[in-house]
């Protein structure tokens, strides 16, 4: 059974720290990632994409991939009481079958 | 506003009923999913077409009928639901296969409740 692991939280972090949001795969064949951000009573909606080992920047935020450990992150700069979500991890294991963490709450306390 | 549009948004329903389940994409997508959304569950994949070819059928009851009749339209056909069943329905699309591509554009969800 293939899997896809997060904390869920809640993760609660003062408004202006670095939120870090974990997740990890068991399908070392995995080759797409993404964070998705659903607010609640809302869809989810994508954050970033990340493909190669190493981190990627968007802004605020921050992914982070390590193949070898399986394990890929979300950083949230300079966090805002809007960033306050449910982030969903979800790993893409070949064609077009993309498996999802169950999330994890993020709360900004202003 | 999304790309995707789902109807109903809302629907209540009881065990005997029949009841189809609508998602349209405006964004020249070919590939097309269902999911289901359950209180503290991961989003489950339920289907996925692409071109209108299935590509997955996630061992979904039979319960669950998809039908795909163009790239831009998907239905769910739903008969003689479980209360178990009750959850939150979500459609999304996606350009194609292979990295970004996958990205997927979800539509806002039906909310069904089973009696």
């Amino acid at each position: 059974q293939k899997e896809v692991e997060q904390n869920s939280g809640p993760l609660s972090v003062p408004e202006g720290a670095i939120a870090s949001l974990n997740c990890t795969y068991s399908d070392r064949g995995s080759q797409s990632f993404f964070w998705y951000r659903q607010y609640s009573g809302k869809s989810p909606e994508l954050i970033m994409f990340i493909y190669s080992n190493g981190d990627k920047e968007d802004g605020r935020f921050t992914a982070q991939l390590n193949k070898a450990s399986q394990y890929v992150s979300l950083l949230i700069r300079d966090s805002q009481p809007s960033d306050s979500a449910t982030y969903l991890c979800a790993v893409n294991t070949g064609g077009f079958k993309t498996i999802f963490g169950a999330g994890t709450r993020l709360f900004v306390k202003a | 506003e999304t790309g995707v549009t789902q109807t109903p948004r809302h629907l209540v329903m009881g065990m005997t009923n029949k009841k189809s389940l609508k998602c349209e994409q405006h964004l020249g997508h070919n590939a097309m999913y269902w999911y289901k959304q359950s209180a503290k569950k991961p989003l489950e994949l339920m289907f996925v077409y692409n071109f209108k070819e299935q590509t997955e059928n996630n061992s979904v009851p039979s319960r669950f009928s998809p039908e795909c009749p163009n790239s831009s339209h998907l239905f769910l056909h739903l008969h003689t639901l479980q209360p178990e069943d009750s959850a939150l329905y979500l459609c999304a699309s996606s350009q194609d296969r292979g990295g970004d591509r996958l990205t997927q554009y979800f539509g806002p969800g039906t909310r069904l409740l089973v009696l």
